[in-house]
């Protein structure tokens, strides 16, 4: 099994400023026929079934603000809240895709400082 | 736009079973490219992958769980199902149905979830 391991477990970042959480998997998540990463981060808010966020490791889903970020190949990738702003508290999660099981890291909690 | 509900009992006795339906709106569960997966959270907890069905029948289960699952689709109903044998206090969860992308690499086809039904509690007692 392909293992998805998030750092840190929380963070707790001011209002306007960058919130940075990393994603590192077992084995590397990038498939040299295509050379994409195949990697997607979910937002989770209290009550409310994971978001979506983006795809292929860095693509941003539609209708996803612009601050949110991926990046990364292999197998050390990070979403980086640009700006942080009150609606993005919430628990953060990578998943791999690349292969079975499917596999999602621990999660991420976002608080505000 | 696409929906998906979960319904199914909320209380299910230790080594009962477990059966629950997604059923799929605003869209066609027949559709090529996609499939049809089921996650389960534990309360506080993370996410677990169960399994996934192609509108075809086609099944992938979390070896996990393999021997407990079956998931399986009807699509002129426009649902698909889960149902988890000999349920333990270990199954209780907040159980997902969602679409799923399929993209293949060398050892598999699978892909993100999106959209995602709301969920559905579980709890297991007697």
């Amino acid at each position: 099994d392909i293992v998805m391991t998030q750092s840190p477990d929380s963070l707790a970042v001011s209002l306007g400023e960058r919130a940075t959480i990393n994603c590192k998997s077992s084995q590397s998540l990038l498939y040299s026929s295509n050379n994409k990463n195949y990697l997607a981060w979910y937002q989770q808010k209290p009550g409310q079934p994971p978001k979506l966020l983006i795809s292929w490791a860095s693509i941003r889903e539609s209708g996803v603000p612009a601050r949110f970020s991926g990046s990364g190949s292999g197998t050390d990738f990070t979403l980086t809240i640009g700006s942080l702003q009150a609606e993005d508290v919430a628990v953060y999660y990578c998943q791999q895709y690349y292969g079975t099981p499917l596999t999602f890291g621990g999660g991420t909690k976002v608080e505000i400082k | 736009q696409l929906q998906l509900q979960e319904s199914g009992p909320g209380l299910v006795k230790p080594s009962e079973t477990l059966s629950l339906t997604c059923t799929v709106s605003g869209g066609s569960i027949s559709s090529s490219n996609y499939l049809w997966g089921w996650v389960r959270q534990p309360p506080g907890k993370g996410l677990e992958w169960i399994g996934s069905i192609f509108y075809s029948g086609t099944t992938y289960y979390n070896s996990s769980l393999k021997s407990r699952v079956t998931i399986s689709v009807h699509t002129s109903k426009n649902q698909f199902y889960l149902k988890l044998n000999s349920v333990t206090a270990a199954d209780a969860a907040v159980y997902y149905c969602a679409r799923q992308s399929e993209y293949c690499t060398d050892i598999s086809c699978q892909g993100w979830f999106d959209p995602w039904g709301q969920g559905i509690l579980v709890t297991v007692s007697s």
